[in-house]
C-alpha cells in the first residue's frame, strides 16, 4: 500500500524558519517525483514544486521560486519543504503528493502551518 | 501559465441526478487533464486522468470527457457520498495549474 505520511502541525512566528517532511512507503521512492501543494484557508490548490529524488532534479512554480526549498533524502524515503523566513501569508495546509505522469495519484494527510505572532 | 476556469463554482443537486462540472483551459492542454475530489478536512483524491481515464477504484458513475480547452466531469447518478469540492488540473505545461474548484452540495 502506498502511503505518504507528513509531519505534524506547526505554529510559527513571522520571520522564523521551518522544515516539514513527507515520508513515503509502499513503493520505490526514488522512481517518482514528489510534489508539494499549498491550500490556504477556504481557497483552492496551488502547485508549489516537485523533486525527483533519483537525480535531485527539482522544479518550482513561478510564485514559489526563491520562496521555498524542496529537497529529498532517498536513504529515508523522505521529502522536505523548507522556508527560511515565514510570513503570515504562508499560513496554509501543505500537502505532499506522489506524481505520476505529472498529475497526483497519492497524497499525504496534510500539514497545517500557522504563522502568527 | 495556463489558466483553468471551472463552472459552476457551486452546485446543489439531488441524489440520483446527473451532474456535470465544466473546466476550461486558457490554451490547449490536449488531454493532459485530471480531476480530483476533496472532502472537508481531507486531502484531495484522484478521480480521472488523461481527461477520461478512471483511476482504479473510482466508481464508474464518474466519467470525464473533452480535449483541447474544454473538459467535463460527469456524475451519472449522484450519491450522498459525492459531496465535496472538485478540481481540475492541467499537466500539459510544466507549470501545473488547477481550476478554482466546484463545490458540490447534496440537496
Amino acid at each position: 500500500e502506498v502511503l505518504l505520511v507528513q509531519s505534524g502541525a506547526e505554529v510559527i512566528k513571522p520571520g522564523e524558519s521551518l522544515q516539514i517532511s513527507c515520508q513515503g512507503s509502499g513503493y520505490t521512492f526514488s522512481r517518482y517525483w514528489i510534489a508539494w501543494l499549498r491550500q490556504r484557508p477556504g481557497e483552492g490548490l496551488e502547485w508549489m514544486g516537485m523533486t525527483y529524488s533519483g537525480d535531485s532534479d527539482t522544479r518550482y512554480g513561478p510564485s514559489f521560486q526563491g520562496q521555498v526549498t524542496i529537497s529529498a533524502d532517498t536513504s529515508i524515503n523522505t521529502a522536505y519543504l523548507q522556508w527560511s523566513s515565514l510570513k503570515a501569508s504562508d499560513t496554509a495546509m501543505y500537502y505532499c503528493a506522489r506524481v505520476r505522469g505529472f498529475y497526483f495519484d497519492y497524497w499525504g494527510q496534510g500539514t497545517l502551518v500557522t504563522v502568527s505572532s | 501559465d495556463v489558466q483553468m476556469t471551472q463552472s459552476p463554482s457551486t452546485l446543489s443537486a439531488s441524489v440520483g441526478d446527473r451532474v456535470t462540472i465544466d473546466c476550461r483551459a486558457s490554451q490547449s492542454v490536449s488531454t493532459y487533464l485530471a480531476w480530483y475530489q476533496q472532502k472537508p478536512g481531507k486531502a484531495p483524491k484522484l478521480l480521472i486522468y488523461q481527461a477520461s481515464t478512471l483511476e482504479t477504484g473510482v466508481p464508474s458513475r464518474f466519467s470525464g470527457s473533452g480535449s483541447g480547452t474544454e473538459f467535463t466531469l460527469t456524475i451519472s447518478s449522484l450519491q450522498p457520498d459525492d459531496f465535496g469540492t472538485y478540481y481540475c488540473q492541467q499537466y500539459n505545461n510544466y507549470v501545473l495549474t488547477f481550476g478554482q474548484g466546484t463545490k458540490l452540495e447534496i440537496k
